[in-house]
């Protein structure tokens, strides 16, 4: 199973938005509505920020939004804060009962 | 509330097995599945596989299915994840994570805080 494919690195200034996308095939991005997204700050465990999608867990500021087409899932930060500045993991089911994770992307606040 | 506490850091020789805990509180330990990923130094989450704390059924990642084994002690609320024929490039830190109030199965919102396993001669 391969990893899905994600930028290595995205900025922004504050207060402008940043989209992340999250490219597998249709074995599991394209195949199924089980996309997830994390957010990992350096030293922690990662913290789920999207579930299925689209869902936003609790707590989890409606600035952050997750959306689908085709193969390509996207993670979308609009209204960019300082601490927003982590690294972000896609997540999708693959069948069989497996899971897949993107390689990480980097997001740089500016 | 929950919690998923694993086991302390690690130094194995390669060639050695590691096991790694993780004890769970708050919640009914057999009610939802298990998932262990791994993180690399500098690199991206892995994902492992899963166990089913109630039946003890496991699914793992074709990458692992030879020398990883998952399993669990429902009378402590444990998860376990054992590595075998360990070499240099399963040095990473190892999490449990477990789906809870994410409504889903395949979104982990509850993790435990890593156990690093460093393999070295």
């Amino acid at each position: 199973q391969s990893a899905l494919t994600q930028p290595r690195s995205v900025s922004g200034s504050p207060g402008q938005s940043v989209t992340i996308s999250c490219t597998g095939t249709g074995s599991d991005v394209g195949g199924y509505n089980y996309v997830s997204w994390y957010q990992q700050h350096p030293g922690k465990a990662p913290k789920l920020m999207i579930s299925d999608v689209s869902k936003r867990p609790s707590g989890v500021p409606d600035r952050f939004s997750g959306s689908k087409s085709g193969n390509t899932a996207s993670l979308t930060i609009s209204v960019l804060q300082a601490e927003d500045e982590a690294d972000y993991y896609c997540c999708s089911y693959a069948g069989s009962y497996t899971a897949v994770f993107g390689g990480g992307t980097r997001l740089t606040v500016l | 509330q929950v919690q998923l506490l694993q086991s302390g850091a690690e130094v194995k020789k390669p060639g050695a097995s590691v096991t790694v805990s993780c004890r769970t509180s708050g919640y009914t330990f057999t009610g939802y599945y298990m998932h262990w990923v791994r993180q690399a130094p500098g690199q991206g989450l892995e994902w492992m596989g899963w166990i089913n704390p109630h039946s003890g059924v496991t699914t793992y990642a074709q990458k692992f299915q030879d020398w990883v084994t998952m399993t669990r002690d429902t009378s402590t609320s444990t998860a376990y994840m054992e590595l075998r024929s360990l070499k240099s490039d399963d040095t990473a830190v190892y999490y449990c994570a477990s789906p809870q109030f994410s409504g889903s199965p395949w979104a982990f919102d509850i993790w435990g805080q890593g156990t690093m396993v460093t393999v070295s001669s």
